[in-house]
């Protein structure tokens, strides 16, 4: 069965230091791989995605960055972070065709910025 | 411009009622939607999707009610239970883009509390 794991679960960094946050899918091959934000009361945002190795589009401008290194290997990045970086981060995965369920998420990672 | 909504931030209900959780959209291209389940700090889970072509989807205590002509879904919970308390984003897609990638755009959350 298909597992996603993401880590680190919970991340408290200061303003202007880097960032990574890595995500790795089990049990799939070629997923595309999604990067989701959960801002307090602005519900879920696409950040990135992306549908194989090394391609990564964006959603929204911002100082963060993707990569895929890996087939079933995402990594999500910042050089210097923001206050307004702070939020939950979260990675999915889907397949087509994907039957109900089009997307499976990760557990998270909380990232607070000071 | 938000094209799914949720206007609701927030729910109570008593237990053993129904929890009604409502969802619009703007996007007259959308074809699939679904309702997701996420617990504080875990990852939102998959609870029920519905297809444009179909007006109802059951699953057990879960039932979702499409309305196209009024762009409106709804999420019923019957009955609601303790264990249901969390925030529900509702979700759509349009299958067919062509984008080699499923893109949902989510609403911001309705926050259900089914108290005991």
């Amino acid at each position: 069965s298909q597992t996603i794991h993401q880590w680190p679960a919970t991340l408290v960094q200061p303003v202007g230091s880097p960032l990574s946050l890595e995500c790795t899918v089990e049990g799939t091959s070629n997923p595309n791989l999604y990067w989701y934000r959960q801002a307090a009361g602005r519900g879920l945002q696409l950040l990135f995605y992306s549908v194989g190795i090394g391609q990564i589009s964006s959603e929204v401008p911002q100082n963060l960055s993707a990569s895929r290194p890996q087939d079933r290997q995402f990594i999500l990045s910042s050089k210097k972070l923001l206050l307004s970086d702070s939020g939950f981060y979260l990675c999915a995965w889907s397949v087509r065709p994907s039957g109900a369920n089009v997307l499976t998420f990760g557990a998270g990672s909380r990232l607070t910025v000071l | 411009d938000q094209q799914v909504k949720q206007n609701s931030p927030s729910l109570s209900v008593q237990e053993g009622r129904i929890s009604i959780l409502n969802c619009d959209y703007t996007n007259s291209m959308f074809d699939y939607f679904l309702w997701y389940k996420k617990y504080p700090a875990e990852g939102p889970t998959f609870l029920i999707s519905i297809s444009s072509i179909k007006d109802k989807n059951e699953d057990g205590r879960f039932t979702v009610f499409l309305n196209k002509s009024a762009k409106h879904l709804s999420l019923h919970i019957v009955p609601s239970q303790p264990g249901d308390s969390a925030v529900y984003f509702c979700a759509a897609i349009t299958s067919y883009s062509g984008a080699g990638s499923y893109q949902l755009t989510f609403g911001k959350g309705t926050k259900l509390s089914v108290i005991p």
